[in-house]
């Protein structure tokens, strides 16, 4: 079975100062992990993926996330939040080869970015 | 290069009428999706196609129809509407391990 969890329903920062936004998974098979960003009346739009090679994920715009097995978690960062970066973010799990139809989204992290 | 482009953007049902959303692809992909987004609840697949001729349902099918005919349209049907269906609809297509692909939406209210 698959789960997706993420930590905080809203986060909210000072521009300027770093971003974290949490996810923890649990997944019978092997995942790929997704965030995905929506701004406000628009779809999702992919910021990036891990899919078993590096653990270390560079996505758009600054946005990066860790893989960690051993804490079942996928944490999303970003070293300065730009007022841009306000919308809700989603932590996708998504079990291999398996056509999407066991993919589950996470409920949202709304991220506020204040002056 | 559109990718994914959905139609309507916007409805209003009455209870008990019916409709059909329109996705439509430009990028090849095999798999098609449609999910329903309501509030604190993240994304909920309704049905999904893994190519042309084929669907199948997803965690919520109750009150959908879907059909694939081509492989680059992938319709959703509300035979009778109910308030409960009044929601944000994505339709989203997938190629292998890649990410998704999604429309910008509907957004169905059914009074």
């Amino acid at each position: 079975a698959q789960s997706v969890t993420q930590l905080d329903s809203h986060v909210s920062v000072s521009e300027g100062t770093p971003v974290l936004l949490r996810c923890n998974y649990s997944s019978s098979y092997s995942p790929s992990l997704f965030w995905y960003v929506q701004h406000p009346n628009k779809g999702l739009q992919l910021l990036l993926k891990y899919t078993s090679a590096a653990t270390l994920v560079k996505g758009i715009n600054g946005f990066e996330a860790e893989f960690k097995k051993s804490e079942t978690s996928f944490h999303l960062t970003k070293p300065s939040a730009h007022m841009s970066d306000a919308a809700e973010y989603f932590c996708v799990v998504s079990p291999q080869h398996t056509g999407g139809f066991k993919t589950i989204f996470g409920a949202g992290t709304r991220l506020f970015v204040k002056a | 290069n559109a990718g994914v482009t959905q139609t309507p953007k916007f409805r209003v049902l009455k209870t008990g009428q019916s409709m059909t959303l329109l996705c439509a692809q430009d990028m090849n992909h095999e798999y098609m999706y449609w999910y329903r987004q309501d509030p604190g609840m993240g994304l909920r697949l309704i049905h999904y196609s893994v190519g042309e001729g084929t669907t199948a349902k997803g965690e919520v099918p109750d009150g959908y129809n879907v059909s694939r005919l081509k492989k680059q349209n992938f319709l959703l049907g509300l035979e009778s509407a109910a308030p409960s269906q009044t929601s944000v609809y994505f339709c989203a297509t997938r190629q292998g391990e890649n990410g998704y692909t999604f429309g910008s939406g509907t957004r169905l209210t059914v009074v």
